[in-house]
């Protein structure tokens, strides 16, 4: 699926730094996900916005905030990340909560 | 909540051969998608399938959602199917999509 755009592809930062992730569809899809990947697990829902309203946080700390400014775009604000947090994030959306997912390619991120 | 299990956890095959990727879920789901994830980590969408048999090439699938399990075909396997293959299930319960444990494939040339 290439139609949800993710950037940037690969990422390393920080523990003390503050960088976003981003993500865009223009399917016209009314929610849009937030997942984190470790290496050689499944895929572990972070957040949901269904509306451009946050509809799910799955006991995320702090140091990630979500923000969806319109339909189309996804936001991930990172600050005073853990090495741990390194994972592959990934973004998807639907047209609705119980309707296909659609994954955007994702962005590897190494917090060092 | 609702487990998702998936088998077998690893799978070698040589190019050419048959499979059956199985996924086992725990409770009722409203929804179930299969996904294959290629060695650069792109989830590419397989299957929504949520109840029946579809077909999409070298690759079928099958949900019985009354005896709670699904199973994904991929014939004539070729090295580019490399790579994990995941169930997703949406339940209305959780109200989210609930992803397998996965399956491991390797296809030797």
């Amino acid at each position: 699926d290439t139609e949800v755009t993710q950037t940037p592809k690969h990422l390393v930062m920080g523990m003390t730094n503050k960088k976003s992730l981003k993500c865009e569809q223009h399917m016209g899809h009314r929610a849009m996900y937030w997942y984190k990947q470790k290496a050689k697990k499944p895929p572990e829902l972070m957040f949901v916005y269904s509306y451009e309203k946050l509809s799910i946080n799955e006991s995320v700390p702090s140091r990630f905030s979500p923000e969806c400014p319109n339909s189309s775009l996804l936001n991930l604000h990172l600050h005073a990340l853990q090495p741990e947090d390194s994972a592959l994030y990934l973004c998807a959306s639907s047209q609705g909560n119980n309707s296909p997912l659609h994954f955007g390619n994702g962005t590897r991120l190494t917090v060092t | 909540g609702i487990q998702v299990e998936q088998s077998p956890p690893d799978l070698i095959l040589q190019e050419g051969a048959n499979s059956t990727l199985r996924c086992n879920f725990s409770d009722s789901v409203n929804n179930l998608q299969w996904f294959h994830q290629n060695p650069w980590g792109q989830l590419i969408n397989l299957f929504y399938i949520p109840s029946g048999t579809k077909q999409n090439g070298r690759l079928s699938a099958t949900t019985v959602a009354t005896e709670r399990y699904s199973l994904l075909y991929i014939s004539s396997s070729q090295t580019t199917d490399s790579g994990v293959y995941f169930c997703a299930c949406f339940t209305s319960g959780t109200y989210k999509y609930i992803f397998g444990t996965g399956t491991r494939l390797k296809v030797l040339a």
